[in-house]
């Protein structure tokens, strides 16, 4: 158990909806990164927040935004959804800011969006 | 980026080691090297990561050339439930002291009987 908790574990939903997907990170981290995985993709960093603030942006869409609260739980909101956004995405969180590089990323087990 | 390139798929045998290889020729002084591993769709477990020196944990030995272009993953004795993709992956640092990990497509482990 990586202490990551990410819910819903699954979600199905229809095109052009939106959902909310929820992580919170490990006790005491304060940095929290979002990736996706589809079939044909592989992993893809789409976010990272740190302590509140976007720190890095990867490849996300303007339709999906994101943000971390203060109680540094993060939010990830898929919107106008479309079949090819069907796909695992994963929260990873850290103890740091990371420019050491030196803090592991450690992941939750994911929620599987399907759009139908 | 530094790019690492990983053989797409190895098999091992129950019990002996299983030694994954990585090459990342354009690794930087600074950039460290992490292992990954994801089992079936379950989100990615950490497993090692280092600069320079050999490093051991209670999952996977780690070592790392000299000339730090390359590194192998040893898992010392390999079990039906390290069957697995193994990602190698130099860390990035991003403007604003953002980073993150940037996931190739890793090598499937395939532990038999």
């Amino acid at each position: 158990d990586s202490g990551v908790t990410q819910t819903p574990k699954h979600l199905i939903t229809a095109t052009g909806q939106r959902v909310t997907l929820r992580c919170s990170p490990r006790s005491g981290d304060l940095s929290v990164y979002w990736y996706q995985q589809s079939l044909d993709q592989g992993l893809q960093f789409l976010i990272h927040y740190y302590n509140g603030e976007e720190r890095a942006k990867g490849n996300i869409l303007e339709r999906f935004s994101a943000q971390q609260f203060p109680d540094l739980h993060s939010e990830l909101n898929l919107s106008s959804l479309e079949l090819g956004d069907s796909a695992l995405y994963f929260c990873a969180s850290s103890d740091h800011l990371g420019g050491t590089y030196n803090s592991p990323l450690h992941f939750g087990n994911g929620t599987r969006l399907t759009v139908t | 980026d530094a790019k690492t390139t990983q053989p797409p798929s190895m098999d091992c045998a129950e019990g002996r080691a299983a030694n994954l290889p990585c090459n990342h020729s354009t690794i930087s002084g600074n950039e460290y090297v992490y292992w990954y591993r994801q089992i079936h769709s379950q989100g990615p477990q950490y497993i090692i990561h280092g600069l320079k020196n050999n490093e051991t944990n209670e999952m996977a030995s780690l070592i790392i050339t000299e000339d730090r272009k390359s590194s192998t993953l040893i898992l010392p004795h390999a079990t039906l439930r390290d069957t697995a993709v193994y990602y190698c992956i130099v860390r990035v640092g991003l403007t604003g002291g953002g980073n993150k990990l940037t996931f190739g497509t890793g090598t499937q482990l395939k532990v038999e009987l």
